[in-house]
């Protein structure tokens, strides 16, 4: 079965670094998409990022532009998010998800990140 | 990207149905039928009920189906359960490759 295991999340202040990371199994993995969505403490989900099956192209939520990068590894099943000079605002659980014909298809169980002084 | 627009909730007795609107613009849902709709307990991760905006994936309850009219998309849930008591979003594929949710809505079974 699909399985998506976020891991990397924790507590930063603010303008600091943190990198998420996801390891999947139970599907063919550089068939597919991979998103990254967040959803902040009692409020909705916001898509994050996404990657391309290969790697070729990446798109971003305008609200992390020029701060998070996402990059995936085909040979060890993984994809990760880069995130720089973070904020108080991207406070936030962040899910990895498999996309299926551009659907977000699959979850994972999230990894909580926490910018605070 | 301005977000879809859902009601922040709705209510119903069960067995009965309710219907969970989703409304964006020509440059998501009224371009694609990518509109995908997430049930999410408290604590827990979302759980796609409803792809491509009228698929249920399996293993999903045939009380939940999905429709589009234009630019605004619609989740009913029929014969209402007290399980079915969750917070639903809806999303949806945008034409500038990006993707887009709806604040989600509250459903309260009462």
């Amino acid at each position: 079965q699909v399985q998506l295991v976020e891991s990397g999340g924790g507590v930063v202040q603010p303008g600091r670094s943190l990198r998420l990371s996801c390891a999947a199994s139970g599907f063919t993995f550089s068939s597919n998409g991979m998103h990254w969505v967040r959803q902040a403490p009692g409020k909705g989900l916001e898509w994050v990022s996404i990657v391309w099956y290969d790697g070729s192209k990446e798109y971003y939520a305008e609200s992390v532009k020029g701060r998070f990068t996402i990059s995936r590894d085909n040979s060890k099943n993984t994809v990760s998010l880069q995130m720089d000079s973070l904020r108080a605002e991207d406070t936030a659980v962040y899910y990895c998800v498999r996309d299926v014909g551009w659907n977000l298809a699959y979850w994972g169980q999230g990894t909580l990140v926490s910018v605070s002084s | 990207q301005s977000a879809l627009t859902q009601p922040a909730s709705v209510s119903g007795s069960p067995g009965q149905s309710i219907t969970i609107s989703c409304t964006g613009t020509s440059s998501d849902i009224g371009s694609y039928n990518y509109v995908t709709w997430y049930q999410q307990h408290p604590g827990k991760a979302p759980k796609v009920m409803i792809c491509d905006v009228s698929n249920r994936p399996s293993g999903v309850s045939d009380r939940f189906s999905g429709s589009k009219s234009g630019n605004t998309a619609s989740l009913t849930i029929s014969g209402l359960q007290a399980e079915d008591e969750a917070d639903y979003y809806c999303s949806s594929y945008t034409t500038s490759s990006t993707w887009v949710f709806g604040g989600g809505t509250k459903l309260t079974v009462l």
